[in-house]
């Protein structure tokens, strides 16, 4: 079966260091990776997606980045926080055969930034 | 841009009574689909339905989806406490990427 690990739970840094958020998927192969921002009591706003190995759509300009070095694995960095980079990360996979859309989440990372 | 609008915001209701939550979206889709969140957790799929579907069941679940009106809704009948939790929508269009609307925060009073 297919699982997804995201890491750390929660991270406090401070403004100005950096940031890297990794996720691994297991059990599938050439997964769509996502990566979501949570603000508080709102929606998921969609920061990065990847169809494949070194390839990263983003959707809204900011002070992150994303990679995927590897098929099942997709990170996200910052080379210096925000204060306003604050808030919950969840990563997601998508490509279950026959499911199109169906969407799988970690559980999340809460960043604060100090 | 979220794609789907969710509505109630919030919505407080008895155990045993039905929670019912609507959402409306803008350009057509392929499917539509229902997630749940626990405070502070990832996201769980609840159900998913097709653009050629009407209404699916599941457990304590139903979804109707109306294209005409771009607008799904999702009931959750003989709520339990253990229903609490924030409900979203969401939709793949043309894009592929399962875009959110802003949640119905649910509250069932034990």
């Amino acid at each position: 079966s297919q699982t997804i690990h995201q890491w750390p739970a929660t991270l406090v840094q401070p403004v100005g260091s950096p940031l890297s958020l990794e996720c691994t998927v297991e059990g599938t192969s050439n997964p769509n990776l996502y990566w979501y921002r949570q603000a508080a009591g709102r929606g998921l706003q969609l920061l990065f997606y990847s169809v494949g190995i070194g390839q990263i759509s983003s959707e809204v300009p900011q002070n992150l980045s994303a990679s995927r070095p590897q098929d099942r694995q997709f990170i996200l960095s910052s080379k210096k926080l925000l204060l306003s980079d604050s808030g919950f990360y969840l990563c997601a996979w998508e490509g279950r055969a026959g499911v199109e859309g169906e969407a799988f989440f970690g559980q999340g990372t809460r960043l604060t930034v100090v | 841009s979220q794609q789907g609008e969710e509505d109630p915001q919030a919505l407080s209701i008895q155990e045993g009574e039905n929670a019912t939550m609507n959402c409306s979206y803008k350009t057509s889709i392929n499917n539509l689909q229902w997630y749940r969140q626990n405070s502070g957790r990832g996201l769980v799929h609840l159900i998913l339905i097709r653009s050629n579907e009407r209404e699916k069941h599941s457990g304590r679940l139903r979804v109707t989806l109306d294209t005409s009106k771009k607008s799904s809704s999702l009931l959750i009948t003989a709520s339990r406490a253990a229903d609490t939790a924030s409900y979203f929508c969401a939709t793949l269009g043309g894009s592929y990427i399962p875009t959110f609307g802003r949640g119905t925060s649910l509250i069932v009073h034990p």
